[in-house]
């Protein structure tokens, strides 16, 4: 299957500064990649879809300026989590959409802890 | 509105069968998909079917019916390492997965 990769896999950062994130699709190129954020023990939640070349589309609730979105290329999109605080800590998934023939589903970063002290 | 519901936990023996059922509501309909989610980790793919029927891929199975909105994934030959979440996840008529709150299945010896 494809891999997608994410990093860094753990970041542990001090209240108001700023996390970058990477996702890379490192055996296919994605035009479309998710970014997720899960609290412990609750269901993905989709943040918003990044598409390449063009700005991002967030989900209602989700703060844009807060949560800034760059997918600069057809393998890699970032997440910039801006003036982190505690409330923040969550773990963060991207997933990038593959299209092989009639399929097309999406296969997930392996994830990003972040934790807000 | 779009809806997917799945049952929050489930419970069985090592070396049974177990079937995790899925109910979805959408806008449109391009598959659905099962994911499994190890506890600390990031979903993997397991399946995906579009048409109805049974799609077999060695010890799981994945069972769609449109008409009923209703899906199923079995898990023959339980095994221990098969405790996970199992994400139900419906594409809609945008290509955008409308995700289920997941299944916790645990495995007993």
């Amino acid at each position: 299957g494809a891999v997608v990769s994410q990093h860094p896999s753990w970041v542990i950062c001090k209240s108001g500064t700023s996390v970058k994130i990477e996702c890379r699709s490192l055996d296919f190129q994605a035009t479309t990649m998710f970014w997720y954020r899960q609290f412990p023990k609750q269901s993905l939640m989709l943040m918003a879809t990044s598409n390449e070349g063009s700005k991002a589309t967030y989900e209602q609730g989700v703060e844009k300026d807060k949560f800034l979105i760059n997918h600069a290329s057809l393998t890699l999109s970032t997440l910039t989590v801006t003036s982190a605080h505690p409330e923040d800590s969550s773990f963060y998934i991207c997933s990038a959409r593959a299209v092989a023939g009639v399929l097309e589903t999406q296969y997930f970063g392996p994830g990003t802890r972040l934790l807000v002290l | 509105g779009q809806n997917i519901d799945q049952p929050t936990e489930m419970t069985a023996t090592e070396g049974a069968i177990v079937q995790i059922n899925c109910t979805y509501q959408t806008s449109g309909f391009n598959g659905l998909f099962w994911y499994q989610q190890h506890a600390g980790e990031a979903p993997t793919f397991l399946s995906y079917n579009v048409l109805d029927g049974l799609e077999e891929k060695g010890r799981f199975s994945s069972f769609l019916s449109r008409s009923k909105g209703y899906s199923y994934l079995l898990l023959k030959e339980l095994q221990m390492k098969d405790s996970a979440s199992y994400l139900c996840a419906a594409m809609d008529s945008n290509y955008q997965l409308i995700w289920g709150a997941g299944t916790k299945l645990i495995i007993k010896p």
